[in-house]
């Protein structure tokens, strides 16, 4: 049973401050995902990475980045928290065998609060 | 560019009434759709994709290319099929899906 773990389910940092987001999957998945997801706006890819130290931008990059140094563990860091970053962060991890059929498996998410 | 387009944000049906949940795409390639569906308190899951051609707790859904659609539908709901549902695509070769907004399926009794 697949199993993709993140490190906090609720978060409340302030304005300014850097925020860790961490996220763990047990099942040797190459590619890993960190989303977010906004009442409205659906979910919105961040970052993704299909191998260790690999990373590629998604939809809404800016104020993010990324951290691949192990295969099993992908983590989001916002560099100076703000406001408008207040949101659920979804992790989510897919195995690579024929590209596009594999089904993602995700995390419970983060709720994040910027004050 | 790819888009997912989910009309509805908001869906209320009575149970047993029968559900459809649009979702129309753009891409260029040929893609491979998915629906994903999250319950109360539980994770994002896969609920079908349309190359498995499979139904799922009675749900199907079939890709018409010509209408570049995808849409969802249950011949008869029921009250735990109340959940919120997302269409999503995967371009050709690609790892990475792209969600629609989502549709917040709610099933009367």
């Amino acid at each position: 049973d697949v199993k993709v773990t993140q490190s906090s389910r609720y978060l409340v940092k302030r304005t300014g401050e850097k925020v860790f987001l961490e996220c763990v999957q047990d099942m040797d998945h190459e590619n890993m995902f960190w989303y977010r997801q906004d009442p409205g706006l659906g979910l919105r890819l961040i970052y993704f990475s299909y191998d260790v130290k690999m990373k590629e931008k998604g939809d809404i990059p800016e104020g993010y980045s990324v951290s691949r140094e192990k295969k099993e563990r992908f983590s989001l860091i916002l560099e100076s928290a703000s406001t408008n970053q207040t949101s659920m962060y979804l992790c989510a991890s897919s195995s690579r065998t024929g590209g596009a059929y594999d089904e993602q498996f995700f995390g419970p998410g983060t709720r994040l609060t910027v004050l | 560019a790819q888009r997912v387009t989910q009309p509805e944000k908001l869906l209320s049906v009575f149970k047993g009434a029968p559900v459809e949940l649009k979702c129309n795409y753009s891409y260029s390639g040929s893609p491979e759709l998915f629906w994903y569906v999250q319950y109360s308190r539980q994770r994002l899951q896969l609920l079908l994709r349309h190359i498995s051609r499979e139904s799922i707790k009675g749900f199907t859904a079939d890709l018409n290319k010509g209408e570049t659609s995808f849409h969802l539908k249950k011949p008869f709901a029921q009250e735990e099929d109340s959940a919120m549902y997302y269409c999503a695509l995967s371009g050709t070769g690609a790892n990475n899906l792209f969600f629609g907004t989502g549709t917040r399926l709610t099933v009367i009794p």
